[in-house]
């Protein structure tokens, strides 16, 4: 079965500096996606940023890049010029890209806190 | 602009009620799910549907049921409401296929059950 692990419950970081969160994953497949969701204090939860497993170069949006490494199995989230607005929980999540079956496995989330 | 909407943002019941909490989401979206979310356990899924009146169970069916008579519509029920069913519940949609699968969250539902 897959598993996503987020070994970081809480992160802090000043502003304006970089941080990076660690998500790490067990599959036996191949193919598939990974994605960073990002949930403000009561607000909805939304896509950072994704990457497909058959892509070697790594996904960047912005401040937000990810660092996959397909071999370890790991796939962390580097914020860059962190800012006051990404303070949030951040979800690892893994999606087979085969079958029919939509549904994500999700890791537990890690709270990122901003230091002004 | 994408728009998931939750019919609460908070709900307090007591222990034995029948709950609904009712999902809609306006972007046309074939696939629409209803998850559970616990501190320090992440998002699980209750069920999700691909299409109107279809469903599957996802990890933690057990004590909900689903509708979707309308492709925009998702409803969670609680048949008989307890205790242990407190928490976050978030609703999401995402378009079929495998290129356009993010999903869109609606703001969440907390439940408290006394």
């Amino acid at each position: 079965a897959q598993t996503v692990t987020q070994s970081q419950p809480e992160m802090s970081v000043q502003e304006a500096e970089t941080v990076t969160l660690s998500c790490t994953y067990d599959t036996s497949e191949s193919d598939y996606y990974l994605f960073w969701y990002k949930q403000p204090p009561s607000r909805q939860m939304i896509l950072v940023i994704r990457q497909e497993a058959y892509k070697q170069q790594n996904a960047t949006e912005n401040r937000f890049s990810v660092n996959f490494q397909k071999a370890a199995k790991s796939f962390s989230l580097k914020i860059s010029d962190s800012q006051l607005g990404d303070a949030a929980m951040y979800f690892c999540a893994y999606r087979y890209r085969g079958g029919s079956n939509y549904q994500l496995i999700w890791g537990a989330g890690t709270k990122l806190i901003i230091k002004p | 602009d994408v728009k998931v909407t939750q019919s609460s943002r908070y709900l307090v019941k007591r222990t034995g009620e029948k709950v609904f909490l009712e999902c809609v989401q306006d972007m046309d979206h074939e696939n629409m799910f209803w998850y559970r979310q616990d501190p320090g356990l992440g998002l699980r899924l209750i069920y999700f549907s691909y299409d109107v009146k279809m469903k599957e169970k996802g990890d933690i069916p057990e004590g909900y049921s689903v509708s979707r008579e309308k492709k925009e519509r998702f409803s969670l029920i609680l048949e008989s409401a307890s205790t242990n069913q407190t928490s976050m519940y978030l609703c999401a949609s995402s378009l079929r296929g495998f290129s356009t699968d993010t999903q869109y969250f609606g703001p969440g539902t907390r439940l408290t059950v006394l």
